[in-house]
């Protein structure tokens, strides 16, 4: 057991809609990446956050937002759902400073969009 | 995109050693070499890093080449519960302690009875 625990396992949502997906850490873990696995392919990283701010960014449009809390918990957001977006939705959490990193992460969230 | 190469696939017998190459020819001297697990529906669990040295924990061994420019990931027994999709991954460092790490499609690992 990672620890990280991620809500909700699944969720169907329509075209255009909106969708927040939440993340808790492991105790302790003050950064959290958000990361896209389409089926059959890798994770994609999305962005990385860490002391409430977005400090690195993959190539994701701004549809995709998040927001890190004081708790270090965070959600990520998307709007104007596409047909496209519909993919397994993962959060890794890890302690800050320097490398090397170990990255935790959670179950993922399974988005459909129809 | 992802600064490393693998075999999409291999198999392995039951109880075998599975070794998993990893070609990551432009490394740079401050990256480090992890590697990722993603058993079916799961999300990723790490295994191993490494920098310069060979590495082993209750896991697996890492070896490095000496250029640093392959590594390989040794399951010294594999078993059942080792079918998954592998990940190699080279840390980008963007900045100081800022890392993106950047997934591949991984090895497809099947241990067969």
């Amino acid at each position: 057991d990672a620890g990280v625990t991620q809500s909700p396992t699944h969720l169907i949502k329509t075209r255009g809609q909106q969708v927040t997906l939440r993340c808790s850490p492991k105790s302790g873990h003050d950064t959290v990446s958000w990361y896209q696995q389409a089926l059959g392919q890798g994770p994609q990283f999305i962005f990385q956050y860490y002391e409430e701010e977005e400090r690195q960014r993959g190539n994701f449009p701004d549809r995709f937002s998040g927001h890190q809390f004081p708790n270090y918990s965070s959600e990520l957001n998307v709007n104007a759902l596409l047909l496209g977006d519909s993919a397994l939705y993962l959060c890794a959490s890890r302690l800050g400073g320097i490398p090397p990193y170990e990255q935790y992460f959670g179950p993922g969230t399974r988005l459909t969009v129809t | 995109d992802a600064k490393t190469t693998q075999p999409p696939s291999m198999d392995c017998a039951e109880g075998r050693a599975a070794n998993l190459p990893c070609n990551h020819s432009t490394i740079s001297g401050n990256e480090y070499v992890y590697w990722y697990r993603q058993i079916h529906s799961q999300g990723p669990q790490y295994i191993i890093h490494g920098l310069k040295n060979n590495e082993t924990n209750e896991m697996a061994s890492l070896i490095i080449t000496e250029d640093r420019k392959s590594s390989t990931l040794i399951l010294p027994h594999a078993t059942l519960r080792d079918t998954a999709v592998y990940y190699c991954i080279v840390s980008l460092r963007a900045e100081t302690s800022y890392d993106k790490v950047i997934f591949g499609p991984g090895t497809s690992l099947s241990v067969i009875p």
